[in-house]
């Protein structure tokens, strides 16, 4: 069964401690795959986009890579600010493209 | 700002009672998309339109749930006979291609009593 998990479910950083957080899917072709960043209470808000293996994304202390099997957010000297629930999905090449297979989310805590 | 909008932002009714929520897409968006999520969960694909045609729904949607999009803007979604298990927060998001990444609103936290 296709399927993406996310690890861990829970992390806490001090401030300033870089650290990944994993993506692993087990899908049949790769679409794309997307972060998505979410504060309690919101919806989700689009980070970035990768296509291949290979591919890397940066914005602001967060960068995005892709490898065939996962993909990794990586976060550099995080602030408080940085505390959230980070979502990846996955769309798969047999799909409509429209159809997503989410993860169910990283929570971030940054403590001060 | 012209990003999503979804209205109400809360809403709490009786068990049993219809309840409609209003998803208002970013204006050059066709696209549009409803989801459900629960706590500690990623969102679940409920339906999805391209302008005013309802493309794709659910097989995890009880018939219970309509939703419309009669003019290819604005979006509402039903439920019927609300129970228990409905509580959750429904999102909406948009996109200008299928490729595109999907833009959420803020959603609609449901509460049943």
């Amino acid at each position: 069964e296709d399927q993406v998990t996310q690890s861990p479910e829970a992390l806490r950083l001090q401030e300033g401690e870089s650290s990944s957080l994993n993506c692993s899917y087990t899908v049949s072709g790769l679409r794309g795959l997307f972060w998505y960043r979410q504060d309690p209470g919101k919806g989700p808000e689009f980070l970035f986009t990768l296509y291949s293996a290979g591919e890397e994304k940066e914005k602001e202390r967060l960068k995005a890579t892709l490898t065939k099997k996962e993909s990794f957010l990586h976060i550099t000297a995080p602030k408080p600010e940085d505390s959230a629930t980070y979502l990846c999905a996955v769309r798969r090449l047999l799909d409509s493209n429209y159809q997503l297979i989410w993860g169910a989310g990283t929570k971030l805590i940054i403590k001060p | 700002d012209t990003g999503v909008s979804q209205d109400p932002r809360h809403k709490i009714t009786k068990r049993g009672q219809n309840v409609t929520f209003r998803c208002d897409p970013i204006s050059e968006h066709n696209r549009l998309y409803w989801y459900r999520q629960t706590l500690g969960q990623g969102p679940e694909f409920l339906t999805y339109f391209q302008n005013e045609a309802q493309l794709e729904k659910s097989r995890l949607l009880s018939d219970r749930f309509s939703a419309e999009r009669p003019k290819g803007s604005f979006s509402t979604l039903e439920i019927q006979r609300t129970e228990q298990g409905d509580s959750a927060m429904y999102l909406c998001a948009s996109s200008p291609q299928d490729n595109q990444p999907q833009h959420f609103g803020d959603g609609t936290r449901l509460s049943i009593l």
